[in-house]
């Protein structure tokens, strides 16, 4: 199976910074088959971005994602008070699907 | 608008079974493939199973593979999760979730539900 190690585990930032998110796979991710989450605390993740680089319907646009292959990124433009959660991303091109173990983005 | 609504977690013991359903409405449910995901206490994410909107393909987790059944209704709008031989480590909030882009990626989410497995 294909493993995602996520970096940094946690980030640690001020409102209006931007923040960059980590993921490498353990091997290449097809058709750049990789998508990121958002989950906060006591709620269900919600998805940001799909195909790597494709928002999702109410995606804001701060939210970007980047990268090919083994390496994808996820960057929030300038963060915003709600943005502070965990991000989880996660590849769909081979069974099973995996996740990341998360980076959770807190206030500094 | 799109909703899930999970429900049937609940104490069991080691060896058990639990059945879990979720109800769809605001979409097409016929459509889409649905899956399971779950989420034990304080950890990541882990997805456990997709059915397509026939249920001619299904797909598990080498972790449940054996143990778990997904299946669905469509004209009750359902997704279900029939789990038997439960273990510790299935202790989770289980998740149903849509898939619009491929499967095993959710674009909804329902709530969630808790199986705690626990003599």
């Amino acid at each position: 199976e294909i493993v995602l190690t996520q970096s940094p585990g946690t980030l640690s930032l001020s409102p209006g910074e931007r923040a960059t998110l980590s993921c490498r796979a353990s091997q290449s991710v097809s058709s750049n088959s990789l998508a990121w989450y958002q989950q906060k605390p006591g709620q269900a993740p919600r998805l940001l971005i799909y195909g790597a680089s494709s928002r999702a319907t109410g995606t804001p646009d701060r939210f970007s994602g980047s990268g090919s292959g083994t390496d994808f990124t996820l960057t929030i433009s300038r963060l915003e008070p709600e943005d502070f959660a965990v991000y989880y991303c996660q590849q769909y091109g081979y069974s099973p699907r995996t996740f990341g173990q998360g980076t959770k983005v807190e206030i500094k | 608008e799109v909703q899930l609504v999970e429900s049937g977690g609940g104490l069991v013991k080691p060896g058990g079974s639990l059945r879990l359903s979720c109800a769809a409405s605001g979409f097409t449910f016929s459509n889409y493939y649905m899956n399971w995901v779950r989420q034990a206490p304080g950890k990541g994410l882990e997805w456990v199973s997709s059915i397509s909107s026939s249920s001619s393909n299904i797909y598990y987790a080498d972790s449940v593979k054996g143990r778990f059944t997904i299946s669905r209704d469509n004209a009750k709008k359902s997704l279900y999760l029939q789990m038997n031989s439960l273990r510790a480590e299935d202790t989770a909030v289980y998740y149903c979730a849509r898939s619009i882009v491929a499967p095993g990626v959710g674009d909804y989410w329902g709530q969630g539900t808790l199986v705690t497995v626990s003599s």
